[in-house]
């Protein structure tokens, strides 16, 4: 059982929008905005998609998109393409010694 | 442009103690504001951050596996090594090692970007 929770699985068609929410509790995500979250393929290393709830990296899609409210942190892709088809994961900072993690998203386009 | 890269043993032993190796560059651990964090990822598994080493020498642990990990660094060969005791079956999982850049707040964060991974399988 992760310490954050995630939907197992979402789905959505090229072109539409979709939502992945991640919820934890008031010592994570509620009193932090320092939500993170990852883009991982299948053997593939993790690439940070999303951090400080709603901040991308360079380099990385503005299709891309976070989001808070209360202990729940949203990740939203908007005009999904066939290359979005991923795992996700959301991370929180919680302290420092503790960085709790989701289960993960499979993301499927259909 | 910066790389992490991590090495060491695919096989080991139950009860045996690992070693893995993180190989970095394009940044300092001397520099002020940089870290580099180690994760595993069992099967088919959620992320699970382990540890934590920044560029003044602190240290960060996950409470559940503090007792068995040590983490350090080699600057002269720009390194950070993690040492994992007492190898279980349950422990076999890909490892990784990323870039923690402090931004607002002292970590654990968030990382980028990440080493390719290693995957260590424990069995007798």
């Amino acid at each position: 059982q992760s310490d954050l929770t995630q939907p197992a699985s979402v789905s959505g068609s090229p072109g539409q929008s979709i939502t992945i929410s991640c919820t934890g509790t008031s010592s994570d995500i509620g009193t932090y905005n320092y939500v993170s979250w990852y883009q991982q393929y299948p053997g593939k290393a993790p690439k940070l998609m999303i951090y400080d709830v709603n901040k991308r990296p360079s380099g990385v899609s503005d299709r891309f998109s976070g989001s808070k409210s209360g202990n729940t942190a949203s990740l939203t892709i908007s005009g999904l393409q066939t290359e979005d088809e991923a795992h996700y994961f959301c991370s929180s900072y919680a302290g420092s010694t503790t960085l709790p993690f989701g289960g993960g998203t499979k993301l499927t386009v259909l | 442009q910066i790389t992490l890269k991590e090495s060491g043993p695919t096989l080991v032993k139950p009860t045996q103690t690992l070693t893995l190796t993180c190989s970095f560059s394009g940044f300092s651990l001397s520099t002020s504001g940089e870290g580099v964090g180690w994760f595993r990822q069992p099967p088919g598994k959620a992320l699970e951050w382990l540890a934590n080493f920044y560029w003044d020498d602190d240290t960060r642990y996950n409470p559940s596996l503090k007792s068995r990990l040590t983490i350090s660094k080699d600057s002269s060969k720009n390194q950070v090594v993690l040492r994992m005791t007492n190898m279980d079956s349950v422990d076999t999982a890909t490892f990784y090692c990323a870039r923690e850049r402090i931004s607002m707040i002292r970590g654990p964060n968030w990382f980028d970007p990440w080493g390719q991974g290693i995957l260590v399988t424990v069995s007798s």
